[in-house]
C-alpha cells in the first residue's frame, strides 16, 4: 500500500507558539485526509484535501495540499492546551477502497 | 447520531480463549473498517466492509475473523490470540462516495492478552 512519510514525531512548544508537521508520500495522491487523536481517545477528522494547491482554514488550523500532490501540511497558530494530542495525516490504502493509511503522527506537546 | 460504538471498551483474555468486539453506527454509512493501534503508533487498517461485504484483508492472520451481520454492525471475532496483540482495536465507518470519505471512529476497545 501507499506509505505517508509524517515528521516531527514529537513536537514541544510553549502555549501561544505556533506549530506545524509536515506529510510527505513518494506518489501523488488522490487527497489526504487529517485527524487529531487526544490522549487516550480515538481519531477525529478535522478535514480532507482534494484539489492540488488547496488550502483550508479552520479557526487557528490551516491545512494545505502540495502542488503535485505529494505533500500536505497542518499549522497551528497560537497554541492552546486544548490543542494537545497527536496529528495524523492519512491517504489512501490504495487497495481500491476507502481504508486509510496513516502518517506516524506528530505528538504535540504543550507546556504552559 | 454521529456516533460510533464499540463494546467492551476493555477486554481481558488468555490466549485460548475466545471473545468478540463489536461495534454500531446509525449514520447509514456502507462502509465500515477495523482497525489496530499499538501505544504511541498509527492506527493500522485491517479489514474494510463495503456493503457489507469484505473488500480488504491486509494480511491479517487467522486467529482474527470480521462479520458483518447487516450495515450497522460489525464484529470481530478473536481465537488463540498471541501477546503481541494486545492494543486499541478500533472501528470506523464512513459513507460511500466516488472518492475517499471522512472516517468516524468509535472509542475503541483496549484489548489485552495474557
Amino acid at each position: 500500500g501507499q506509505q505517508v512519510m509524517q515528521i516531527p514525531q514529537y513536537q514541544h512548544v510553549q502555549e501561544g507558539e505556533d506549530f506545524t508537521t509536515y506529510c510527505n508520500s513518494s506518489t501523488t495522491l488522490s487527497n489526504i485526509q487529517w485527524y487529531k487523536q487526544r490522549p487516550g481517545g480515538h481519531p477525529v477528522f478535522l478535514i480532507q484535501l482534494v484539489k492540488s494547491g488547496e488550502v483550508k482554514k479552520q479557526k487557528r488550523l490551516t491545512f494545505q495540499f502540495g502542488e503535485a500532490k505529494k505533500n500536505s501540511s497542518l499549522h497551528i497558530t497560537a497554541t492552546q492546551t486544548t490543542d494537545v494530542g497527536t496529528y495524523f495525516c492519512a491517504g489512501p490504502s490504495g487497495g481500491g477502497a476507502d481504508g486509510l493509511t496513516f502518517g506516524k503522527g506528530t505528538h504535540l506537546i504543550i507546556q504552559p | 447520531d454521529t456516533e460510533v460504538t464499540q463494546t467492551p471498551k476493555h477486554l481481558v483474555m488468555g490466549m485460548t480463549n475466545k471473545k468478540s468486539l463489536k461495534c454500531e453506527q446509525h449514520m447509514g454509512h456502507r462502509a465500515m473498517y477495523w482497525y489496530k493501534q499499538k501505544a504511541k503508533k498509527p492506527p493500522e487498517l485491517m479489514f474494510v466492509y463495503s456493503y457489507e461485504k469484505l473488500s480488504i484483508n491486509e494480511s491479517v492472520p487467522s486467529r482474527f475473523s470480521p462479520e458483518c451481520p447487516n450495515s450497522s454492525l460489525l464484529n470481530l471475532h478473536l481465537h488463540a490470540l498471541q501477546p503481541e496483540d494486545s492494543a486499541l482495536y478500533l472501528c470506523a465507518s464512513s459513507p460511500i462516495r466516488d472518492r475517499l470519505s471522512e472516517q468516524y471512529f468509535g472509542p475503541g476497545t483496549r484489548l489485552t492478552v495474557t
